[in-house]
């Protein structure tokens, strides 16, 4: 089955930086893997997604990089603030019943 | 889009006793998921429903949980004899296709203590 590994686990940062949060997959068979958002108290909320055909995804200050042959992709966050402190999953789907996500990363931006 | 919701959104409840959450998914969704999120890691699934089928299960959902989903709306996770280790945030998710191409929706899920 799907393997996913995120990190790294925790991330902080200044306004106004970038952050990086890049995750691996093992099952070569994946072809979407989407980004959640979890904000205390809330369940995970879809941010970003990208699917094999592209390499790249951009929506305003975040984006996604997805590197097939590597096995693994990105989320980088642009121009950051105080509102994008969350923890952050990736996720890979295990076959077409189940998705696996990571463990999840914390970001903090400090103003 | 209403999206998904979860009732109650906490619970707690005693050692042996038995529990039932509920969760309505966006309507026009036929896919509905439960998971399952302990502390510091990330969503781990339980359960999946294509329309009132039952179609997998997770080796975590032990002899202890049932889930139902009746008319192919509405679902509920039941959990008996609850132990400390079910103390979690179970969480339920709809979506309009299989997930090899199509995202999860969360609700904002049913936190459990067991005491």
């Amino acid at each position: 089955g799907e393997n996913v590994e995120q990190h790294p686990s925790t991330l902080s940062v200044q306004e106004g930086d970038s952050a990086v949060i890049k995750c691996t997959y093992s099952d070569s068979a994946s072809n979407y893997f989407p980004w959640y958002k979890q904000e205390l108290g809330k369940g995970p909320q879809l941010i970003i997604d990208i699917r094999s055909n592209v390499g790249e995804k951009k929506d305003q200050r975040i984006a996604v990089t997805l590197n097939k042959t590597a096995k693994h992709f990105s989320l980088h966050i642009t121009e950051t603030q105080p509102e994008d402190s969350a923890v952050y999953f990736c996720a890979a789907p295990d076959g077409y019943n189940d998705m696996r996500f990571g463990a999840g990363t914390r970001l903090t931006v400090k103003p | 889009d209403t999206g998904v919701s979860q009732d109650p959104r906490h619970k707690i409840t005693k050692r042996g006793q038995n529990v039932t959450f509920r969760c309505d998914p966006i309507s026009e969704h036929n896919r509905l998921y439960w998971y399952r999120q302990t502390l510091g890691q990330g969503p781990e699934f339980l359960t999946y429903f294509q329309n009132e089928a039952q179609l997998e299960k997770s080796r975590l959902l032990s002899d202890r949980f049932s889930a139902e989903r009746p008319k192919g709306s509405f679902s509920t996770l039941e959990i008996q004899r609850t132990e400390q280790g079910d103390s979690a945030m179970y969480l339920c998710a709809s979506s309009p296709g299989p997930l090899g191409n199509s995202p999860l929706h969360f609700g904002n899920g049913t936190r459990l203590t067991v005491t």
